[in-house]
């Protein structure tokens, strides 16, 4: 597609259930990124990966979080027995390469843990 | 790691006004961008601003790297312009954006 696509757009899971975030990058573009946003918060990085390097996870808040990207594309951002804490926008973005170009976003996932 | 602090945190506009917004960053960057983020939460890329100056449309910015800022200038205002805008920098040695707390525009009819 044109630009980075992020399902579902919105989400609500009871609380201890599993979600899976989903994120489609722009075409080409090697790096990716998630980040997190708390209501009326800033940009929270969570995860990195480049091309075929090891990812930095530096940045997921607990074991609970994990992300995984297949075949150099599409990544998958799960989170285990969500909490309450959990709720945020869940932001994905894609660059051609990595701190050199233009990072754009995508639309987000509004994670609702009830 | 790099601080990334904008200023003012909030601010309120009458239609037609001008603005500027302010970033400071604490270390040397290779990257700086700034985004609107509307309503919805959509982040719209306005520029990619490593250093130098760029116009589009109403908006522009301009970046010296060298003493460690960025000024976005917003341009007889709209109320489309409201919702927050983030900066965010690479610094040099890393690859992730650090963004900053943002500015809150409100632009009243």
């Amino acid at each position: 597609g044109a630009g980075v696509s992020q399902s579902p757009s919105n989400k609500v899971t009871e609380k201890g259930k599993d979600v899976e975030l989903r994120c489609d990058p722009i075409s080409g573009h090697t790096a990716l990124y998630w980040y997190r946003q708390s209501l009326g918060q800033g940009l929270e990085f969570l995860i990195y990966f480049q091309g075929n390097s090891a990812p930095d996870k530096s940045g997921l808040p607990s074991d609970r979080f994990s992300a995984e990207r297949t075949g150099g594309s599409v990544s998958t951002l799960t989170i285990q027995r969500t909490q309450q804490e959990d709720s945020a926008v869940y932001l994905c973005a894609s660059s051609l390469a990595s701190e050199v170009t233009e990072a754009f976003f995508g639309q987000g996932t509004r994670l609702t843990v009830v | 790691g790099i601080q990334v602090e904008q200023s003012p945190p909030d601010l309120i506009l009458q239609e037609g006004a001008n603005s500027t917004l302010r970033c400071n960053f604490s270390d040397s960057v290779n990257n700086l961008q700034w985004f609107h983020q509307n309503p919805w939460g959509q982040l719209i890329n306005l520029f990619y601003i490593p250093s130098g100056t760029k116009q589009n449309g109403r908006l522009s910015a301009t970046t010296v790297a060298t003493e460690r800022y960025s000024l976005l200038y917003i341009s007889s205002s709209q109320t489309t312009d409201s919702g927050v805008y983030f900066c965010a920098v690479v610094s040099f040695n890393d690859y992730k954006l650090s963004f900053g707390a943002g500015t809150t525009v409100t632009v009243r009819a």
